[in-house]
């Protein structure tokens, strides 16, 4: 099993739809949580990072966090073209000494 | 702006052939990482410094070599590239392990 795993693929929506990415993770005991924005050639970009279970909102996006069932997401309100790029959830753990450990990303397509 | 700066954005070089990359932060945030990202996947981590104290990831080859002379400065050195070392690498800083990373926007390596 993958430590982060994220669909990769893409995913496609309206413009002005919400998107969702979801991802998960194998270490019990992670206690941050990071969302990334990566335009195509470039490098990431922190969008979100949330430490408690629940919602945490910042602008258009919201990250949501359930560490009982491993699972964090970040849905993306009024989504626009711009959004259009690959989304990656990275996640603390301290497994084999304390590292963040990225997901391989999940690509978004926002359709004008 | 307090930032991440790789320098050269593009390098080639040719097929063992030496080659350092650098990277520099105004952030004054105590760890330091590389990471290399090749097409579609997640940023792999090859090591960091946590202040001086330098870790190197298990799986990450003898080939690659980092220093950091200083707070704001730190290298990647690839002895003798080949070409499965084509990738973007990039250096990312954070002010504790726990805390989000920030990325400087990455240098493309081209091996000849």
């Amino acid at each position: 099993q993958k430590e982060v795993e994220q669909n990769s693929g893409p995913l496609s929506v309206p413009e002005g739809a919400i998107a969702s990415l979801n991802c998960t993770y194998s270490d019990r005991v992670s206690q941050s949580f990071f969302w990334y924005r990566q335009y195509s050639g470039k490098s990431p970009e922190l969008i979100m990072s949330i430490y408690s279970n629940g919602d945490k909102e910042d602008g258009r996006f919201t990250a949501q966090l359930n560490k009982a069932s491993q699972y964090v997401s970040l849905l993306i309100r009024d989504s626009q073209p711009s959004d259009s790029a690959t989304y990656l959830c990275a996640v603390n753990t301290n497994t084999g000494g304390f590292k963040t450990i990225f997901g391989a990303g999940t690509r978004l397509f926002v359709k004008a | 702006d307090a930032m991440v700066i790789q320098n050269p954005r593009y390098q080639v070089t040719q097929f063992g052939k030496p080659v350092t990359l650098s990277c520099s932060q105004t952030l004054n945030h105590n760890v330091m990482y590389w990471y290399q990202q090749k097409s579609s996947q997640a940023p792999k981590l090859l090591f960091h410094y946590y202040d001086k104290d330098f870790n190197n990831e298990a799986d990450t080859p003898d080939n690659f070599q980092s220093r950091r002379p200083n707070t704001s400065f730190c290298f990647l050195d690839i002895r003798s590239p080949g070409l499965g070392d084509a990738a973007m690498y990039l250096c990312a800083t954070s002010r504790d392990l726990v805390n989000e990373q920030f990325f400087g926007p990455g240098t493309r390596l081209t091996v000849l």
